[in-house]
C-alpha cells in the first residue's frame, strides 16, 4: 500500500536555526498538509497545499513557516528561526482530493523536532 | 463560535469490556472522520460518516453519526490490548476549518 514518507525521523536543532522537514506524499494525491503535535496534546493543523500554493493555513502558521513543493515528489516545511516551542512531532499528510470535502488523509510517520 | 468536545479525555478499560468515546458539537457538522493514533505512531484513518443517523461497523468498532449531525460516537466492544491508543474525531467546521478533537486516550488492563 502506498505510504507518505517523512525524513528525518528525528531532527535536533539549536534555537534560532533554520530547519527543513521533508515529505514525499502518495504519488497520485493532489492535496498536501502539515500538522504538528506537541507531546501529549492533540494534532493541530498547520497548512494545506494544492496546485503549488497554500490553500489554507492556521494561526500557528506564521511568517516563520513556509512550505514548498520543489519538485514533483517532495513537499517541505521550513521553519526559519526555530523557537523552543516549535519542539513537536510534525506530520505530513496527503489526500486525493480537497480537504474541504473532508477526504481521508494519509499520514506519514512524522518528524520529531527537538529544539535546544 | 463552534465548540466540539471529545469525551472522555482518558478511558482506562478492563480487557473484554466495552467503551464509548464521543464527539459533541454545538453546531451541525457536514461530516466527521475518526482516526486512531497508536502510542508513538501517526493518525490512521478509520471511517468517515456523512449522513444523518449513519451507523458503520468495522469488526468490534461501531461508529455513529447523530440524527442532528451534531454528535458522533465510537463504540468498541470486547476491548483488546490492540485497541490501546488515542482516538480522534476530525471534522469540517461550519467555517470550513478542518480540526481534530482533543482525543480520547485509551489504556487497557489485562
Amino acid at each position: 500500500e502506498p505510504e507518505v514518507t517523512q525524513t528525518p525521523s528525528h531532527q535536533v536543532t539549536q534555537m534560532g536555526q533554520e530547519v527543513i522537514l521533508r515529505c514525499v506524499p502518495i504519488s497520485n494525491h493532489l492535496y498536501f498538509y502539515w500538522y504538528r503535535q506537541i507531546l501529549g496534546q492533540k494534532v493541530e493543523f498547520l497548512v494545506s497545499f494544492y496546485n503549488n500554493e497554500i490553500s489554507e493555513k492556521s494561526e500557528i502558521f506564521d511568517d516563520q513557516f513556509s512550505v514548498e513543493r520543489p519538485d514533483g515528489s517532495n513537499f517541505t516545511l521550513k521553519i526559519r528561526s526555530t523557537k523552543l516551542e516549535d519542539s513537536a512531532m510534525y506530520f505530513c499528510a496527503s489526500s486525493v482530493s480537497s480537504g474541504q470535502s473532508n477526504q481521508p488523509q494519509h499520514f506519514g510517520d512524522g518528524t520529531r523536532l527537538s529544539i535546544l | 463560535g463552534q465548540q466540539v468536545m471529545q469525551i472522555p479525555q482518558y478511558q482506562h478499560v478492563q480487557e473484554g469490556e466495552d467503551f464509548t468515546t464521543y464527539c459533541n458539537s454545538s453546531t451541525t457538522l457536514s461530516n466527521i472522520q475518526w482516526y486512531k493514533q497508536r502510542p508513538g505512531g501517526h493518525p490512521v484513518f478509520l471511517i468517515q460518516l456523512v449522513k444523518s443517523g449513519e451507523v458503520k461497523k468495522q469488526k468490534r468498532l461501531t461508529f455513529q453519526f447523530g440524527e442532528a449531525k451534531k454528535n458522533s460516537s465510537l463504540h468498541i466492544t470486547a476491548t483488546q490490548t490492540t485497541d490501546v491508543g488515542t482516538y480522534f474525531c476530525r471534522y469540517l467546521s461550519n467555517d470550513y476549518k478542518l480540526s481534530f478533537g482533543a482525543g480520547t486516550t485509551v489504556t487497557v488492563r489485562a
